[in-house]
């Protein structure tokens, strides 16, 4: 199974500030990079698919980049309802694990 | 508006049974593949099953593998998760999650979760 690791585990930020989640993956999973945003009791959301693309209706200042086995999420200019954990995961070959979170939490 | 919305959870004893299920509405459920993932307290995000549009290609996680069973009914706009000889370790929020294709895909949008408790 490819494994996902995404550094930091949690990051304590202020709104205005700019926030990069990084993802690694055991092995290359080409760009076959998902990133979710999840909120306390709430279904996980798209963000980022391919690696960079921005899902529909998601703000740009969100931005995904990497290739291979490296990956970021970066989000510009953090706004009070970017709080939540957020999650990478990769869709190269079954079975299509997670990372294991980032939590943001906004001061 | 795109629409996915499970049931089916509840409270089961270790080693009972229990079918989800997930509704869909507001696109051609038979142009997509469907997954299922679960979100266990305290732990991060794991796929549980993926069927694609025609029911031709399954997919488990080895952790279901051979206890859980993936299906859909494309007449109904239905996906389900029959769970068998179910574990403590299985209790988790399930979401249904639509994506292009079984894999090189993405999972959007996801469902609200169903609650599966195993405990006695």
């Amino acid at each position: 199974d490819i494994q996902m690791i995404q550094s930091p585990s949690s990051l304590s930020t202020s709104v205005g500030d700019e926030v990069t989640i990084t993802c690694r993956a055991s092995q290359s999973v080409v760009r076959y990079i998902n990133w979710y945003q999840q909120k306390s009791g709430k279904a996980p959301l798209l963000l980022i698919y391919g690696a960079s693309n921005l899902q529909g209706g998601v703000p740009s200042r969100f931005r995904g980049s990497g290739s291979g086995t490296d990956f970021t999420l970066t989000i510009s200019g953090l706004q009070p309802e970017d709080s939540g954990t957020y999650f990478c995961q990769q869709s190269y070959t079954s079975p299509f694990t997670f990372g294991p979170g980032t939590k943001v939490e906004i001061k | 508006e795109v629409q996915l919305v499970e049931s089916g959870g509840g409270l089961v004893q270790p080693g009972g049974s229990l079918r989800l299920s997930c509704l869909a509405s507001g696109f051609t459920f038979d142009d997509y593949a469907m997954h299922w993932v679960r979100h266990a307290p305290g732990k991060g995000l794991e796929w549980v099953s993926g069927i694609s549009w025609n029911s031709l290609t399954i997919d488990y996680a080895a952790s279901v593998k051979g206890r859980f069973t993936i299906s859909r009914d494309n007449a109904k706009n239905a996906l389900y998760l029959q769970m068998n000889s179910l574990r403590p370790e299985d209790t988790a929020f399930y979401y249904c999650a639509r994506a292009r294709q079984l894999g090189l895909s993405w999972f959007d949008p996801w469902g609200q979760g169903a609650l599966v408790t195993v405990s006695s």
